[in-house]
Parts: structure tokens; C-alpha cells; sequence
């Protein structure tokens, strides 16, 4: 298995401001990834997180709005960027370890309120 | 386009009736499906996987390419079985690892 921790984990933000949510794992790992959950829906992915380059989104979510970093193989950071209240979700850090087709583990997530 | 679809929001037995919470898939390629389970205050972690064939805390789910579902099932629902469960569909050939959600089902095992 792996060990994910998230950071923060839950803020409230007024809106207009930015936050940066940080995930770190135990060890190296071949894939992470960026999902969302709104309030009451399921997981949607925003993006994967490539290492040393820049990340791949998914439809309907752009690198200004969710910038995010992955400097090396354990760590990679999500910023959401001039919030509204419609970004009030749980963000959720997910890695794969090993073969593209193995188990992903999931981070504890992040509850995010903006006001 | 690639979809998962839990049609029930909410599932509701009593301890020991047997369970099946439902999902079916839109995909047209070779897919994997997974049972993902989050019990409250914990993190969402991996129930089972079809390529396993398995079964786990006493669940099965069978992948049915004609009827493309892959109901999640147990014959006597235990009170700590109550969770949210999620299916998920992942593309059986690509090197992106990505999953697709459905929309969750609360399994909630009364007494």
C-alpha cells in the first residue's frame, strides 16, 4: 500500500483567494492524480500530475484556474486559484505505485469552503 | 462516451437480507472495473477489482460485457458493511491509470 497525507486538511477561504493543497507519499510512485468531489457528486479527475513537466488536464479544467506541481516522485501540489463558492469540494490526492494498472490509493483529502 | 451510472442514491437492508448495489458501464473498449468503498471518517480505499475474481469481506462482483454491469453483491449484509461505494471503470489497455466514477451508492445496514 501506500501512505498519502494531504495538507491542508480542510480550510475555509474567502473567495478571490488562492490555496495550495500539498500531497506527500511514503515512498516513490509511478502516477498521481488531482480529483475533485463536490458537494453531494462523485469523483471527478482534474488533471494528472507529471513529474518534471507539466501536468495533463481534463476536460473542462485549465492550468490557470488549478496549477499544479510535481517536482519530484513523492510529492505534487494543487493550487486553486481566485476561489469562488462554486470550488467548495473535497480534493483528493490519488497515486499509482508500480505498473500504470495497478491498485491507485487515495489521500484522506481535502474539504475546502469558500465563502 | 465512457460513463459509470449507480442508479440508487441510497440502499437500505436490515442485517443478514442480502445486498446488491448496482452499475453499469458505457465504454466501448476493454475495460477494468473496480468496487471502490469509503466507511465514514475514512479515506476511499479499493473494495475489489474484476480481474481478481475475488471476493472480499464476503462481497462478489461479476463483469457482464453483454449487459455491461457489474453489480457489487453479498448475501447477508453485516451492520459494518454500511459505506459508500463507488464503481469505477478504468480503460483495460491505456498506461493513463485514470478512473471514472459513478455517482456512489450509501449502503446503510440497519439492525
Amino acid at each position: 500500500s501506500a501512505v498519502i497525507s494531504q495538507k491542508p486538511s480542510r480550510d475555509i477561504c474567502q473567495r478571490g483567494t488562492s490555496l495550495t493543497i500539498q500531497c506527500q507519499v511514503d515512498s516513490q510512485v509511478t502516477m498521481m492524480f488531482w480529483y475533485r468531489q463536490q458537494p453531494g457528486q462523485s469523483l471527478t479527475l482534474i488533471a494528472t500530475a507529471n513529474q518534471g513537466s507539466e501536468a495533463t488536464y481534463e476536460s473542462g479544467f485549465v492550468i490557470d484556474k488549478f496549477p499544479i506541481s510535481r517536482p519530484n516522485l513523492t510529492f505534487s501540489t494543487l493550487t486553486v486559484s481566485n476561489m469562488s463558492p462554486e470550488d467548495s469540494s473535497i480534493y483528493l490526492c490519488s497515486v499509482v505505485r508500480g505498473h500504470t494498472t495497478s491498485e491507485q490509493y487515495f489521500g484522506p483529502g481535502t474539504r475546502l469552503t469558500v465563502t | 462516451a465512457q460513463r459509470v451510472t449507480q442508479p440508487e442514491k441510497l440502499l437500505s437492508v436490515f442485517k443478514g437480507a442480502p445486498v446488491e448495489l448496482k452499475c453499469n458501464y458505457s465504454y466501448s473498449g476493454s475495460p477494468e472495473l473496480f468496487w471502490y468503498v469509503q466507511y465514514s471518517r475514512q479515506r476511499l480505499q479499493l473494495l475489489l477489482r474484476h480481474i481478481s475474481r475475488e471476493s472480499i469481506k464476503g462481497f462478489t462482483a461479476d463483469l457482464n460485457k453483454g449487459e455491461t454491469s457489474f453489480h457489487l453483491k453479498k448475501p447477508f449484509a453485516q451492520e459494518e458493511d454500511s459505506a459508500m461505494y463507488y464503481c469505477a471503470l478504468r480503460h483495460g489497455s491505456s498506461n493513463t491509470g485514470k478512473l471514472i466514477f459513478g455517482q456512489g451508492t450509501t449502503l446503510q445496514v440497519k439492525p
